[in-house]
């Protein structure tokens, strides 16, 4: 099932650096979310946007920026990596409503 | 902030035991609710739902939830686990928030180790 795609799938930086990861969907879904999941945290929001023009702060948003740059494309930014930061990332979507979300494969980020 | 708690974190079973994890949130208004499974080096998929009616949901894999509004609970079950069904399982609530939007909220997780 490839209908939400993440890249890179793994990475490692150094601290300092700046990050993108990139997030894609053939859903058609409007909504999408950026997560990080950290061992015994679970998965903790990051960003949301519910269109191209919508962007919201999640509850762990320092750090990081996003760009929706089409429906279909969702990128997360670390401007400036932090060891902290090190995590697996998940990009999601969801349709309108209350519906449930798609998850992509995530992708392994080490920051040195 | 609202929160959702997942009282077990981590379970260990043994195949054919009875599998019940715990999950409990704080908002009192309307909600959604969904259990998600992320296998070993996969990424999270849904199990089940409840949006509204029978508040007994059965979802994939023989797993089911119970939704009881007075308790703010929906806990996951499942009869006879498998060694298949070791995985990690999230509860997530999906709340009105201001604006009219669902913000989804997970629990930190249930690690579920299931021994042949």
């Amino acid at each position: 099932d490839a209908d939400v795609t993440q890249t890179p799938r793994n990475r490692i930086t150094k601290t300092g650096k700046r990050i993108m990861l990139e997030c894609s969907q053939t859903k058609g879904h409007d909504r999408m979310y950026w997560y990080r999941q950290d061992p015994g945290l679970g998965l903790q929001l990051i960003y949301y946007s519910f269109d191209v023009k919508d962007i919201n702060k999640g509850e762990i948003s320092d750090g990081y920026s996003v760009s929706r740059q089409a429906q279909a494309k969702f990128s997360l930014s670390l401007e400036s990596a932090i060891p902290n930061q090190t995590a697996l990332y998940f990009c999601a979507t969801s349709g309108g409503g209350g519906n449930e979300q798609f998850f992509g494969p995530g992708t392994r980020l080490t920051v040195l | 902030a609202q929160s959702v708690s997942q009282h077990n974190h981590h379970v260990i079973l043994s195949e054919a035991a009875s599998l019940e994890l715990g999950c409990n949130y704080s908002y009192g208004g309307t909600v959604n609710l969904f259990w998600y499974v992320q296998y070993p080096g996969q990424h999270l998929q849904l199990l089940l739902k409840y949006f509204s009616g029978d508040p007994l949901v059965k979802g994939i894999k023989g797993f089911e939830a119970e939704f009881i509004k007075s308790k703010f609970s929906f806990n996951l079950r499942k009869p006879s686990v498998q060694w298949s069904d070791t995985a990690e399982y999230f509860c997530a609530v999906r709340y009105f928030a201001s604006g009219g939007s669902y913000i989804p909220t997970f629990g930190r997780g249930t690690s579920l180790i299931v021994h042949p």
